[in-house]
Formats: structure tokens, sequence, C-alpha cells
């Protein structure tokens, strides 16, 4: 069964502080790896990997997928309060459906 | 920039009625799914849509569920006779191709429409 597994579950953090998020997946034909911001609603778009070893940037947000080992990091560097969110992480399958974790809960503290 | 957009926001309804969710989708994208989310648990993929058919579903969208593009623009989501399991915030969303084709083509999720079955 396809599954992918993100910790931690929760993770308190203070403002300025630097966060490592992980997402380990076991899904059959794997086509790309994506992460997702979910605020109060609809998840917002934020990467999405195909490749191994090419991190990808955003301001102050980066991630990298390791498609030998199965996972995926997502980085926060100099967290802020706006940063608080669930992240989740998600894998596309050849056929086009996303496969979710359970999602991060970050709560970053003034 | 263009959005999903979903209506109703909030929707509560007794069991065994009919609902009707409605999204619409991006107006140039092709390919067209609805997910849902159970309080607390994870966002699940109901069913995708292209070509005016379903293209896959999974387990949870039996019988009950059904999928409609019923003219250019909306997409829609019905449940026969709603349970109580069916509680979730329900989202639609869409893409212009299959996502994962081009890396500048993920999933466009709507802001969701919250299921209440009492």
């Amino acid at each position: 069964e396809d599954k992918v597994v993100q910790s931690p579950l929760s993770l308190v953090v203070h403002e300025g502080d630097t966060v490592t998020l992980n997402c380990s997946y076991e899904v059959t034909n794997f086509r790309s790896l994506l992460w997702y911001k979910q605020e109060k609603k609809a998840p917002t778009f934020l990467f999405m990997l195909t490749s191994s070893g090419i991190e990808k940037k955003s301001g102050r947000l980066s991630s990298i997928l390791d498609k030998k080992e199965l996972f995926s990091i997502l980085n926060i560097t100099a967290t802020q309060t706006g940063d608080s969110a669930v992240y989740l992480c998600a894998v596309e399958n050849q056929g086009g459906k996303l496969i979710f974790g359970q999602g991060t809960e970050l709560s970053v503290k003034p | 920039e263009p959005e999903v957009t979903q209506t109703p926001s909030h929707q509560v309804t007794q069991m065994g009625q009919e609902v009707i969710l409605r999204c619409v989708p991006i107006s140039n994208h092709l390919y067209f799914y609805w997910y849902r989310q159970i309080l607390g648990q994870k966002v699940e993929f109901l069913v995708s849509f292209y070509n005016n058919e379903i293209s896959e579903k999974s387990e949870i969208f039996d019988d009950q569920f059904s999928v409609e593009r019923p003219d250019g623009s909306n997409f829609t989501l019905k449940i026969r006779s709603t349970k109580l399991e069916d509680s979730a915030m329900y989202f639609c969303a869409s893409s212009i191709i299959r996502t994962g084709t081009a890396n500048n083509s993920p999933l466009h999720f709507g802001n969701g429409t919250r299921l209440t079955v009492t």
C-alpha cells in the first residue's frame, strides 16, 4: 500500500530558529513529490520535486529529494510567526493521484 | 492570480440527504480532482476527472458519490445519501496538465467546503 510518512508530527520553535521537516515515502510508480503549506483552509503549493539532489529554493524555504533513500526534507531558515502552519508532503503517482502524509504542525513563537 | 473557487464554504445537512458541492476550476485547466480531509486526519484522494470521465477513484468513492462537469466551468461532487462519516472538508483541485509532467504544473486547491452531517 502506498504511504507517505512525515516527521515530526508537531514542532514548536522560536522566531529565528531553523527547522527541518521530513517526509519519507513508499509509493509505486512515483512521479513527483510536492510540499504544501496549509493554514486555515486550502493547501498552498510550495515546491514540486522530480529529480534527486537538486535543491529548490524560495526565499527562506528550500527542499530536496532523495529518490534512492525515498525521502525529502523541507528547510525553513530564520523562521517567522507567519510560518506557523501545517506542512503537507504529498507524492504523486503516474496516474496523477496525490498521496498525502499526515502533516507536520509547525508553531513559531515570537 | 486565477484560483479554484468552491461553494458553499460550509454546508450542514441531515443524514440521508443528498448534497452537491460545487467547484469552479481554473479556466484553462484540464484535470480535476476531489480530495477530502476528515478533521485531524490526512488529506485523502477521492477522484480524478479528465475529458469528461473519471480517470481514477479511491475506495472511498463508492456508489454514493458521483462527479459531473455539467458545463464548461463547473465541476460538482454529489453525495446521494450522506452518512455521519462523510463529515469532512472537501477540496476541489485542478491542474493544467497531469502534475509532474512539468515542474510548473502543481495541483491548485480551492478553499474547501466543510460538510457537516448531523
